[in-house]
């Protein structure tokens, strides 16, 4: 069975642009995460899906960042006016259920460069 | 906020015995889990431990868990080349989502 993809797997912008990241989650899966992480550094975590409404945002640093997941799969992360400090790996994960224990894939990650 | 402390790196002989530790801050937790990350590919959760239990094995893999002292450590038996990457302890929040340690790079010298 097909994982969880990341499209694209590269993106290279320049300061000041907008971006989307896309996830496609593991089939029937109900919860999805978006981590980020930066050179050096562990994931952190930005914002967790349950369906398709946000249940928990307080990850994502600023108002530039913003996540859909409008049909409850697929979910996209909107970064605006990217800044040179966006920089970094974006990761997603999507688990069966939420809550404790319940065991999260990754996607193999987008590598986002800001110029 | 919660907080999951690592040694960045650590080096070992082919065959010998790797451990890699971990300390975290939220003494809520009620899963741990180390996650294994070689380049270019993804997170790969490696092993998890229930926080009422002491210890879990799991082949070449042991995980022993202090809770008092809230501790946390990964051995690899008879460690090979191909055990070389990136192992991350990690914490669960109140969501569900996890919090990473900055990671232990492993390298296994032939």
């Amino acid at each position: 069975g097909a994982g969880v993809s990341q499209t694209p797997s590269n993106k290279v912008t320049e300061k000041g642009k907008y971006v989307e990241l896309r996830c496609d989650p593991i089939s029937g899966h109900t919860a999805l995460y978006w981590y980020r992480q930066s050179l050096g550094q562990g994931p952190e975590f930005l914002i967790y899906f349950q369906g398709t409404g946000a249940a928990d945002d307080s990850g994502l640093p600023n108002d530039r960042f913003f996540a859909v997941r409008p049909e409850g799969s697929v979910s996209t992360l909107k970064i605006q006016r990217t800044e040179r400090g966006d920089s970094a790996v974006y990761l997603c994960a999507s688990s069966l259920g939420f809550g404790s224990h319940n065991e999260q894939f990754f996607g193999p990650g987008t590598r986002l460069t800001v110029l | 906020g919660e907080d999951v402390e690592q040694s960045l790196f650590l080096s070992v002989r082919e065959g010998d015995s790797s451990v890699i530790n971990c300390t975290y801050t939220d003494s809520s937790s009620t899963y741990l889990y180390w996650y294994k990350q070689e380049p270019g590919a993804g997170l790969q959760l490696l092993t998890y431990i229930f926080s009422n239990m002491d210890m879990k094995q799991d082949q070449r893999l042991t995980v022993l868990l202090n809770k008092k002292d809230k501790h946390l450590s990964l051995r690899i038996a008879d460690t090979q080349t191909g055990d070389s990457a990136i192992y991350f302890c990690a914490d669960e929040g109140s969501q569900g989502n996890l919090i990473f340690g900055k990671g232990t790079k492993l390298s296994v010298k032939p």
